[in-house]
């Protein structure tokens, strides 16, 4: 059960964009549309800000949104604000076999 | 509103057990499945087990498999995760979570497992 690849930091100033990847393979995020992705702040459980790829939880702000080409998904967080820095983390479903893998986590800085 | 509320962590020796209950609340319990992760000190996440609402599909981490046992009591709308022949590396603050279709919508605060001699 390899995690999936995501990059340990990424940062961007207020009011702009930033995109966060979310690599596998073809056993899990290429081979399926459960792609979700988690907000952690610190010290706090993890929180669902999309799931099935695109979709957003009720009262998640639309500033989040979510995509997938071949084996990597992407976050994308827009109009950037101070709340959005904290860990975020991708996880996709894997098969029968494997069940749920997660990202390594991104730590996302708000300048 | 949907709670979930774990207990039953602690500090435990290498080779020792511990037993983890989540308490839930303000969802049909029967009718989910159940999941718990585990994020070790300044860790990432990692997915640990999950069961089906009726129980009958069970699935672990490699990593735990053959040493954890997670189970659940509908009628008492509780999960459990029976932690056995404990490791270092288990050391991680544990989280139940309510699945939705692979992925987790509700998460409890987590409780802290330590494992040390």
């Amino acid at each position: 059960q390899s995690a999936l690849t995501q990059p340990p930091s990424a940062s961007g100033s207020p009011g702009q964009s930033v995109t966060i990847s979310c690599t596998g393979t073809s056993s899990d995020v290429g081979g399926y549309n459960y792609v979700s992705w988690y907000q952690q702040l610190p010290g706090k459980a993890p929180k669902l800000m999309i799931y099935d790829v695109t979709k957003r939880p009720s009262g998640v702000p639309d500033r989040f949104s979510g995509s997938k080409s071949g084996n990597t998904a992407s976050l994308t967080v827009s109009g950037l604000q101070a709340e959005d820095e904290a860990d975020y983390y991708c996880s996709s479903y894997a098969g029968s076999n494997n069940y749920v893998v997660f990202g390594g986590g991104t730590k996302l800085t708000v300048l | 509103e949907v709670q979930l509320v774990e207990s039953g962590g602690g500090l435990v020796k290498p080779g020792g057990s511990l037993r983890l209950s989540c308490a839930a609340s303000g969802f049909s319990f029967s009718s989910y499945s159940v999941t718990w992760v585990r994020q070790a000190p300044g860790k990432g996440l990692e997915w640990v087990s999950s069961i089906s609402s009726s129980g009958s599909f069970i699935y672990y981490a490699d990593s735990v498999k053959g040493r954890f046992t997670i189970s659940r009591d509908n009628a008492k709308n509780s999960l459990y995760l029976q932690m056995n022949s404990l490791r270092v590396e288990d050391t991680a603050v544990y989280y139940c979570a309510k699945e939705s279709a692979y992925d987790f919508d509700y998460w409890g605060q987590g409780i802290l497992v330590t494992v040390s001699s």
